[in-house]
């Protein structure tokens, strides 16, 4: 068990709106990521964090920023929600201080964008 | 460009059968390799990883992998499966140095037939 909570667990919104999804780790560990899952899709990376304050792009950025102001917190923010974006979010955080590239994922998030 | 391959979108085996989900990678030095498993409604995982050394990994709940550098394949193997074996498995490949550069396959949905 990595320590890994997400919140909202789901969550249904309405095309326009601003959604903030919520990663916690409780083991201080400096890499943390967002993915989300689609159907034929596997996981692709949304946003990923090397540290507070640090953050780069990955794959499928657009629509969507983070923020990283605790070493336990790694935030996804939906501006402007929109359909193209319901999808399952999973938060994952990765043991690369100690030289292990694996990574552990939180239980996910449901998102419905109507 | 990095790319992971699962040609098998669905399988279905008997209970007691022997399993093999196939991954092929693309990527021009020896990646970091994993197989993760998705139970429904779950996040993923890890099964197994290979990074260096021995080429025959052996995993949690009885799984093992080999890789193949001649085949560009990280084959997963189980000589029995179990109904509770049911989910969706995931092979994934991570570049060594960094951070943002693990790449997913589609996935595996695995079935078990009584």
């Amino acid at each position: 068990d990595a320590g890994i909570t997400q919140s909202p667990r789901h969550k249904v919104t309405e095309t326009g709106t601003p959604v903030t999804l919520r990663c916690h780790q409780t083991e201080n560990h400096r890499y943390m990521y967002w993915y989300r899952q689609d159907p034929g899709h596997g996981l692709r990376l949304i946003h990923y964090s090397y540290g507070v304050k640090d953050t780069d792009k990955g794959e499928v950025s657009d629509g969507y920023s983070v923020s990283r102001s605790k070493t336990e917190d790694f935030l996804l923010t939906l501006e402007s929600a929109t359909s193209s974006q319901t999808s399952v979010y999973f938060c994952a955080i990765s043991y690369r201080e100690l030289s292990s590239y694996e990574q552990y994922f939180g239980p996910g998030t449901r998102l419905t964008v109507t | 460009a990095q790319s992971v391959t699962q040609p098998d979108i669905h399988i279905t085996v008997s209970e007691g059968a022997s399993l093999e989900l196939r991954c092929n990678y693309s990527y021009g030095a020896t990646p970091y390799l994993f197989w993760y498993v998705q139970s429904p409604g779950q996040g993923l995982q890890l099964l197994l990883k290979y990074f260096s050394g021995d080429t025959l990994v052996q995993g949690i709940k009885g799984f093992e992998a080999e890789f193949k550098r001649s085949q560009s394949s990280f084959n997963l193997r189980k000589p029995s499966v179990h109904w509770s074996d049911a989910a969706e498995y995931f092979c994934a490949v991570a570049r060594y140095s960094s951070a943002s550069k693990i790449i997913f396959g589609s996935g595996t949905r695995l079935s078990i037939r009584p």
